[in-house]
């Protein structure tokens, strides 16, 4: 069965470095998110991307934050100037539509120190 | 924007008994309404979800039910067995975007 990928399972960081986290969606969905869940609280939607561009975004998705696909398979999501409170586990999801559903990633744990 | 209430947030049952764990939302506009189990060092994993046509959906032991007037929806586990021990959240979509309940931890007991 197809599953979504996420490279590193955990990635350490000093604060102000910057991080790149990759998923790899499942091959033929055309929308893809990244989500992230700070250690127990709500996951909470960071941005939807489409068509090689922001779709949507929360408003925790400042300037520090982008995205990307910058082939057929990557999704990135890159935090530049890591703050501590970026500590969390971000996951990545793909869907084939904008109101299908949607399939999670393993994750990935970012520790800010 | 959407606000998802999840009760209760830990949930102990004996094998063979079931589960209940609900859910509120405020934005009467959300129409779908996924519920996920999440593993130990897994992702997020789809078990069932319901539309905001539809008022019940069963899939062989669990079975989901939608309050569209009271804007609250109900995930129930008959039968329960050890392996359905996990966290599960549930979810609402309103526009293009996803909200969370906080999670059940869900312990069955052998």
């Amino acid at each position: 069965e197809p599953e979504v990928t996420q490279t590193p399972s955990h990635q350490v960081t000093q604060m102000g470095q910057e991080v790149i986290l990759r998923c790899v969606p499942i091959s033929n969905h055309l929308y893809f998110y990244w989500y992230r869940q700070i250690l127990g609280q709500k996951v909470e939607f960071l941005v939807s991307f489409y068509n090689n561009e922001i779709s949507e975004k929360s408003e925790i998705f400042d300037d520090q934050f982008s995205v990307e696909r910058p082939d057929g398979s990557n999704f990135t999501l890159k935090i530049r100037s890591t703050k501590l409170e970026d500590s969390a586990m971000y996951f990545c999801a793909s869907a084939w539509g904008p109101t299908d559903t949607q399939y999670f990633g393993p994750g990935t744990r970012l520790t800010v120190l | 924007g959407e606000n998802v209430e999840q009760h209760p947030s830990t949930l102990s049952v004996q094998e063979g008994d079931s589960a209940v764990i609900k859910c509120t939302y405020s934005d009467s506009a959300s129409n779908y309404f996924p519920w996920y189990k999440q593993e130990l060092g897994k992702g997020p994993q789809l078990i069932i979800d319901i539309r905001s046509n539809v008022g019940e959906k069963k899939d062989q032991r669990i079975a989901v039910t939608l309050n569209k007037t009271a804007k609250h929806f109900s995930l129930h586990i008959t039968e329960t067995q050890p392996e359905d021990s996990a966290v599960y959240f549930c979810a609402a979509r309103s526009g293009n975007q996803f909200y969370f309940g906080t999670g059940t931890s869900l312990t069955v007991i052998p």
